[in-house]
């Protein structure tokens, strides 16, 4: 069981549609991060939030959006995407930005885009 | 960050001690080395991390070089379930947490 929890397990969606992506942490952690990982390849740093302000974006296309409405939670607003961002998104956590405490992550959501 | 060399892959007997090597020989003195696993279907997990002094928990130990320009993390009784990628990650603590990932190591656990 992890302490990071993303919500859903599971989304396809097509070009057209709008989702969100949802991860939940209640550990008080501090910073906040989303990776992408394609099959068979390591995970790629998306986003990271540092006190629900966004410090890096790692030059994610504008279809992807995230949003830190608190320090609990983090959503990855999905529009307009297409076939190749098909991916598990990944969210992470950890205490601070900083100063290297280990990161927790949840277990993904399998996003496929037809 | 320096960059590290992992094998691609490797087999170990199970209840065997499982030794995973990690080549970081452009390390710096402030670069701690980590090491996570990622078991499929699942997200990565923290293992351990040292910046000199060999370290132990209660998954593995971490082994490094006097040199710092390699270590090793050692499983010592490997199970069917410690099947996974283990990903060793060179990086300076304080300029952020996040991680870049590596390759890794797809660790086989053989009956």
């Amino acid at each position: 069981d992890t302490e990071v929890t993303q919500t859903p397990k599971h989304l396809v969606m097509g070009m057209t549609n709008k989702k969100s992506l949802k991860c939940e942490q209640h550990m008080g952690h501090r910073a906040m991060y989303w990776y992408k990982q394609k099959a068979k390849k390591p995970p790629e740093l998306m986003f990271v939030y540092s006190y629900e302000k966004l410090s890096i974006n790692e030059s994610v296309p504008s279809r992807f959006s995230p949003e830190c409405p608190n320090s609990s939670l983090l959503n990855l607003h999905l529009h307009a995407l297409q076939p190749e961002d098909s991916a598990l998104y990944l969210c992470a956590s950890s205490q601070v930005p900083q100063g290297g405490s280990p990161l927790h992550f949840g277990n993904g959501t399998r996003l496929t885009v037809t | 960050d320096a960059k590290t060399t992992q094998p691609p892959s490797m087999d170990c007997a199970e209840g065997r001690a499982a030794n995973l090597p990690c080549n970081h020989s452009t390390i710096s003195g402030n670069e701690y080395v980590y090491w996570y696993r990622q078991i499929h279907s699942q997200g990565p997990q923290y293992i351990i991390h040292g910046l000199k002094n060999n370290e132990t928990n209660e998954m593995a130990s971490l082994i490094i070089t006097e040199d710092r320009k390699s270590s090793t993390l050692i499983l010592p009784h490997a199970t069917l379930r410690d099947t996974a990628v283990y990903y060793c990650i060179v990086r300076v603590a304080r300029r952020g947490n996040m991680l870049t990932f590596g390759g890794g190591t797809r660790l086989m656990v053989k009956p």
